[in-house]
């Protein structure tokens, strides 16, 4: 089955700096890509996605890139603001099928 | 539109209890539904989906259980718990052929002591 990696488990940067966090996915057949942001206590929401015809997608301050050849993905986060704090988890799913295999999730502390 | 509920929203359980935990879906028919589990500090783990009445297919194995009654019903039991059960559970939902967002409940504080 599929195997997502997700790097950093914890993140600080400061205020206003960029934030990057970056996932592999082992099998080829995955061809959709979203990101979901989990605040404190709450239920996660879905950030951005890309899917595989594409190699970036872009949205205002969050743009997320792929890279298929070597399998992977990164969610990038420019201009970072606190409310930015929260834990961010990556996600593939493939083509044929019905399971969305998530990373373990990157906690993104935002320093004002 | 569609919305998700789970019930109930905390609930503490003494080891060896069972367990019914319940996810509806409105707004939507022949949906996906998704049980995760999310431990302190950690990631989503996929334990049970559905792709329709009564089909349920398993990732982990465990002393958990799930069931789809009805297209938009979606329940997870046990029928004793472990102090390893303790976690947050989500569900989930997601529009039948996958490939596209997956849309979560508020999910369940379970607390086994």
């Amino acid at each position: 089955g599929e195997n997502v990696e997700q790097h950093p488990s914890t993140l600080s940067v400061q205020e206003g700096d960029s934030a990057v966090i970056k996932c592999t996915y082992s099998d080829s057949a995955s061809n959709y890509f979203p990101w979901y942001k989990q605040e404190l206590g709450k239920r996660p929401q879905l950030i951005i996605d890309i899917r595989s015809n594409v190699g970036e997608k872009k949205d205002q301050r969050i743009a997320v890139t792929l890279n298929k050849t070597a399998k992977h993905f990164s969610l990038h986060i420019t201009e970072t603001q606190p409310e930015d704090s929260a834990v961010y988890f990556c996600a593939a799913s493939m083509e044929t099928g019905n399971q969305f295999y998530f990373g373990t999730g990157t906690s993104l502390t935002v320093i004002p | 539109s569609q919305t998700i509920h789970q019930w109930p929203a905390t609930l503490v359980q003494p080891v060896g209890s069972p367990l019914s935990l319940e996810c509806t879906v409105e707004g939507t028919s022949n949906p996906n539904l998704y049980w995760y589990r999310q431990a302190a500090g950690r990631g989503l783990q996929l334990l049970f989906y559905s792709v329709g009445i009564g089909q349920i297919s398993s990732e982990v194995p465990q002393n958990l259980s799930a069931s789809r009654p009805q297209d938009r019903q979606f329940i997870l039991s046990s029928k004793k718990l472990l102090l390893s059960d303790s976690g947050f559970y989500l569900c989930a939902w997601s529009v039948r052929g996958g490939r596209n967002e997956q849309f979560f409940g508020p999910g369940t504080r379970l607390t086994v002591l």
